[in-house]
């Protein structure tokens, strides 16, 4: 049973270019998380997709975006990189409908964003 | 918002050794989870605890939800048990939103 799965694994872009990464969930999970790691700290969220919409956003600016698929794959997009979006991104997956927060996520292994 | 504190920042053992982790929560949550953060970049999920106390092999952890703090202890430390170890919480309302600790660094030495 394959876990959540997340492409690329590293990635070098310059600033003001965008990128797009890539998650698949775990079997039988259908929402999506992801999580900013700047080095050194713990991870921050973004925000959360489900049903195919954003549901909960963290204090990121507009310049990322998301998206989820009728298959519950996700991608994570962020435009006119900055120095500061150097980062590792990580994809977490559960089931949905527990609002008091009882599913544990499972996490990827995450994108590791260079940006020069 | 809620704040999530982690001690120590930093931790230094010898194998074998016995340790406590400890998170500190500033406000009551439904969802409490430790997780081992590998070299890698990994995050591997340790303890669901919203409260009580669970053991799993030589890792152990108890949270006391009234007081609002939670331990992770790990015993015989073993090289392997090096990494970050975050704590990270959930509000109530919040979809699994996690907030997380800045975590404890540990490195374990033969």
């Amino acid at each position: 049973d394959a876990g959540v799965t997340q492409s690329p694994t590293h990635l070098i872009k310059t600033r003001g270019q965008q990128v797009t990464l890539r998650c698949s969930p775990k079997s039988g999970h259908d929402t999506v998380s992801w999580y900013q790691q700047a080095l050194g700290q713990g991870p921050q969220f973004i925000f959360q997709y489900y049903e195919e919409e954003e549901r909960q956003r963290g204090n990121f600016p507009d310049r990322f975006s998301g998206h989820q698929f009728p298959n519950y794959s996700s991608e994570l997009n962020v435009n006119a990189l900055l120095l500061g979006d150097s980062a590792l991104y990580l994809c977490a997956s559960d089931t949905d409908g527990q609002i008091s927060g009882a599913n544990v996520l499972t996490f990827g292994a995450g994108s590791r964003l260079t940006v020069l | 918002g809620i704040q999530v504190e982690q001690s120590p920042p930093d931790l230094i053992l010898q194998e074998g050794a016995n340790s406590t982790l400890r998170c500190n929560f500033s406000d009551s949550v439904n969802n409490l989870q430790w997780f081992h953060q590998n070299p890698w970049g990994q995050l591997i999920n340790l303890f669901y605890i919203p409260s009580g106390t669970k053991q799993n092999g030589r890792l152990s952890a108890t949270t006391v939800a009234t007081e609002r703090y939670s331990l992770l202890y790990i015993s015989s430390s073993q090289t392997t048990d090096s990494g970050v170890y975050f704590c990270a919480v959930v509000i109530s309302g919040g979809y699994n939103k996690l907030i997380f600790g800045a975590g404890t660094r540990l490195a374990v030495h033969p």
